[in-house]
């Protein structure tokens, strides 16, 4: 089984509609992230999280909404999902560490495509 | 703002050919240095991390250099094989900040038989 898993791993849905991604990890890291992914660019982070009760804005947070719900879980929602929305998403998890900063262990995605 | 550029976009090699990949950035202070392979449709997985005091890290066929005053990096793959088919994505983590990370937007490879 995946050490980090995400759900759905596609879907297609209309503007407006409130969509949820899910993440879960048997890692036992405490920080987790929600990334996207865009053809030809770089991975933008979207929220993050260094602890149950820690929840962190990223770069493009705009229109997305997180809970982390528990050390394991951690979930992304849209609560009206607009076309630009459309695009691959990773979670990732990493230890907490020193200067040296954690590894990252991403899941496998989720395609989400808003029409 | 910080930066990290990744070339070439994409190449296409031969099987059994080496080849090399460049990153430049621009991150300042600068914390530690990343290469990750993207299989068509995975999520990235990490091949190396490098900080400042390390100028080269290998991983199996796969070398990654650092020269931290030019603030550039390189990726080598010795021997290619078809599996190496993916993008190569370098990330850069900037010192305090909560190592906050800025991804380039990655090298696609074809490795060709």
């Amino acid at each position: 089984d995946a050490d980090v898993t995400q759900t759905p791993r596609n879907r297609i849905t209309k503007t407006g509609k409130r969509i949820m991604l899910e993440c879960s990890q048997t890692k036992g890291h405490d920080r987790m992230y929600w990334y996207r992914q865009d053809p030809g660019l770089g991975l933008r982070l979207i929220y993050y999280s260094f602890d149950v009760k820690d929840i962190n804005k990223g770069e493009i947070s705009d229109g997305y909404s997180v809970s982390r719900q528990a050390q394991a879980k951690f979930s992304l929602s849209l609560e009206s999902a607009i076309p630009n929305q459309t695009a691959l998403y990773f979670c990732a998890t990493s230890e907490a560490s020193g200067s040296a900063g954690g590894e990252l262990f991403f899941g496998e995605g989720s395609r989400l495509t808003v029409l | 703002k910080n930066q990290v550029e990744q070339s070439p976009q994409s190449l296409i090699i031969l099987e059994g050919k080496n080849c090399t990949l460049q990153c430049n950035y621009t991150v300042s202070p600068f914390s530690n240095l990343r290469w990750y392979k993207q299989d068509t449709g995975r999520g990235p997985v990490s091949l190396t991390i490098m900080t400042f005091s390390e100028n080269t890290k290998s991983n199996g066929r796969y070398t990654a250099t650092l020269d931290a005053d030019t603030k550039q990096s390189s990726l080598h793959i010795t021997a290619s094989q078809l599996s190496d088919s993916a993008s190569y994505i370098c990330v850069v983590s900037e010192q305090a900040a909560g190592n906050k990370l800025t991804f380039g937007g990655g090298t696609r490879v074809l490795v060709k038989p």
